[in-house]
């Protein structure tokens, strides 16, 4: 079955630059919508943004000035970067899979991988 | 950007008995209304997309309807797996989340 495993460092520092890879497994990255969630320790969820396998993208306005996401076909992946980040930015971060049909309800998710934004 | 709130927080149950969460939208997300389920440790798992279609390999006993601002997940007979925290998010445009609601043993 499809699975996804989120990569990158688990520390960042203040006004550096977040850049993660989600790795899609046992199956295909084509002619879905590929998205990255966040959530603080003990908080809610906060969608950050999507991409399809053609590269369209969506982002949240909140984000938007400071995220970028590309997808790779030929190696099964897709990337997030964040500029700028700060403390705020400290959170785990998820990639998750949405269906062409239903666009941004996330079926399949990523184990999540902690990110901490520190000197 | 579209609010979702959620009641109640907290909602202390026994295995068997029915649960009944609601989700409230600052406006209208028309049927673009998921939830999902989240453990500790544990990536979110979506139950119900499109308000009320249950997503693959979902137990009969979840459950969602509402439209437009006012939404209802109800499990019929709790189990003890289904303890956890509850997220409705509307996926109709800029995606947001609500603030979930915690489902605990009583």
């Amino acid at each position: 079955q499809v699975q996804l495993q989120e990569s990158g460092p688990g520390l960042v520092k203040p006004s550096e630059t977040l850049s993660l890879t989600c790795t899609v497994s046992g199956g295909s990255i084509s002619s879905y919508y590929w998205g990255w969630i966040r959530q603080p320790a003990g908080k809610g969820l906060e969608w950050i943004g999507h991409i399809y396998t053609s590269g369209s993208t969506n982002y949240s306005p909140s984000l938007k000035s400071r995220a970028t996401m590309s997808v790779d076909t030929s190696k099964n992946q897709f990337s997030l970067k964040l500029s700028s980040v700060t403390a705020a930015d400290t959170a785990v971060y998820y990639c998750a899979r949405s269906d062409l049909s239903r666009i941004d309800a996330f079926d399949i998710w990523g184990q999540g991988t902690m990110v901490t934004v520190s000197s | 950007e579209i609010v979702l709130t959620q009641s109640p927080a907290t909602l202390s149950l026994s295995p068997g008995e029915r649960a009944t969460l609601s989700c409230r939208a600052s406006q209208s997300v028309s049927s673009y209304l998921a939830w999902y389920q989240q453990k500790p440790g544990q990536a979110p798992r979506l139950l119900i997309y499109d308000a009320s279609n249950r997503a693959t390999g979902i137990p009969a006993r979840f459950s969602g309807s509402g439209s437009g601002t006012d939404f209802t997940l109800t499990v019929s007979s709790l189990e003890p797996e289904d303890f956890g925290v509850y997220y409705c998010q509307q996926h109709s445009n800029w995606p947001t989340f609500g603030p979930g609601t915690k489902v605990d043993i009583k």
